[in-house]
């Protein structure tokens, strides 16, 4: 068990730029969910898979947002047309689905200039 | 709809103080209540849980106890040390599928 990897740690763009992060999973957890952390806030709900279904995404989540997880193992989350506001925290955690223990990845720091 | 409310910190404690950081919950449903903590340089685990009206969380010598009365899901340590700096975060999840989490309580434990 090597825990939730995501890559890459820290990403820095400019703003009209899209860009793309990963998560791996533990193998053997089948949901994967990603969120959303800002400085002094708590981490906000994005979207979730179970294998390779998209089973919910938040109402709050921009069209520029999109997320996929082809296979039911790993995961991209890319953000298209950055703006300032994206500057965030992005958070990979997975789960198996009776426990409801989150194992979350250390996340990527996105940074829109 | 569903929400955590945590109290603000920043907390700062000596060595072996009593710990209490409140949290608050809004929920439709029946809930299951989770404290997660974040050291510094490391990712969210998982401290502890309830899933049900009186269950006690324990874990490191932490307790909560789920609170149904009051929606309340307090975390409690007796006897606080240095490693328990951390940030530690409230959430609850109604339907297994989403988690809410509250804005975190910054903890600083001074020897």
């Amino acid at each position: 068990d090597t825990g939730v990897s995501q890559n890459p740690r820290h990403k820095i763009t400019k703003r009209g730029q899209n860009v793309t992060f990963r998560c791996d999973p533990i193998s053997e957890h089948n949901r994967l969910y990603w969120y959303r952390q800002t400085l002094g806030q708590g981490p906000e709900f994005l979207t979730y898979f179970q294998n390779e279904a998209q089973l919910e995404k938040s109402r709050l989540l921009s069209d520029r947002f999109s997320a996929e997880r082809p296979k039911g193992s790993f995961s991209t989350l890319e953000i298209q047309r950055t703006e300032q506001g994206d500057s965030a925290m992005y958070l990979c955690a997975s789960s198996y689905p009776a426990n409801e223990k989150l194992f979350f990845g250390s996340g990527t720091q996105l940074s829109v200039l | 709809g569903n929400s955590v409310t945590q109290m603000e910190g920043p907390v700062t404690l000596s060595e072996e103080a009593f710990l209490t950081i409140n949290c608050t919950y809004t929920a439709t449903g029946y809930p299951s209540l989770f404290w997660y903590v974040q050291y510094p340089g490391e990712g969210l685990q998982l401290l502890l849980k309830a899933t049900k009206a009186d269950d006690k969380g324990s874990n490191k010598g932490f307790e909560a106890t789920y609170r149904k009365e009051t929606t309340s899901f307090h975390l409690e340590k007796g006897s606080v040390q240095v490693s328990d700096s951390a940030v530690y975060f409230c959430a609850l999840s109604a339907t297994g599928n989403q988690f809410y989490f509250g804005t975190g309580t910054s903890l600083t434990v001074i020897p």
